[in-house]
């Protein structure tokens, strides 16, 4: 497809399982993003990547979550040991190359943890 | 850490009124984004400003950066049902050294028919 496609769009698991969510980009995209947003609120910043790398990870809550990008196009969100308060929707952007320019989401994946 | 604070948080109106939201900064913008985001999808780019007084319109929306460039305004004329939505600010340069996006936190707006 031609947009930004996030997988799965409604997951629920329970507390302590470990969860993967995945972002597939817009083709040639360099620069992917994640973010967590709660209900009602502005999405909130977790990792970007530039290429395969993690050029800023300072949005990670905690060592629970990480994320892997490792041949600089599909990303993967993996969060261990899940608490209820990582219940939250989950969103990937991806953008072209260059230091700015427009984001593109994906729909999102929510995430339930009961 | 830069700060995005958005205002109001909610506005419920009729349809035809128009408004006025805001995003200030605790920080210089290097250049500032607006978003709308519908329930169930991910935000979508209306606007980019990038210089201090920049003026820039979309239709029947007006985008606003302050001459400072630590706020910026967005005002919408005779509004629709169909500009329903989460507004979002975000920004996205080098303020804080790297090209994170951040996000502010967002104004719920309603349009009754």
């Amino acid at each position: 497809g031609a947009g930004v496609s996030q997988t799965p769009s409604n997951k629920v698991t329970e507390k302590g399982k470990y969860v993967e969510l995945r972002c597939d980009p817009i083709s040639g995209h360099t620069a992917l993003y994640w973010y967590r947003q709660s209900l009602g609120q502005g999405p909130e910043f977790l990792i970007y990547f530039q290429g395969t790398g993690a050029a800023d990870d300072s949005g990670l809550p905690n060592d629970r979550f990480f994320a892997v990008r490792p041949e600089g196009s599909v990303s993967t969100l993996k969060i261990q040991r899940t608490e209820r308060g990582d219940s939250a929707v989950y969103l990937c952007a991806s953008r072209a190359s260059g230091n700015t320019g427009e984001l593109f989401f994906g729909e999102g994946s929510r995430l339930t943890v009961l | 850490t830069q700060l995005l604070e958005q205002s109001p948080q909610f506005l419920s109106i009729q349809e035809g009124e128009n408004l006025t939201v805001y995003c200030n900064s605790s920080s210089v913008f290097s250049s500032l984004q607006w978003y709308r985001q519908e329930p169930g999808e991910g935000p979508v780019l209306l606007v980019t400003v990038v210089t201090g007084g920049e003026v820039k319109k979309l239709k029947r929306l007006t985008f606003q950066f302050g001459d400072a460039r630590k706020d910026s305004s967005l005002h919408i004329t005779a509004a629709q049902p169909g500009d329903t939505g989460l507004y979002l600010c975000a920004e996205g340069g080098t303020t804080s050294g790297t090209y994170k996006y951040i996000f502010g936190t967002g104004t719920r707006l309603k349009v009754l028919a």
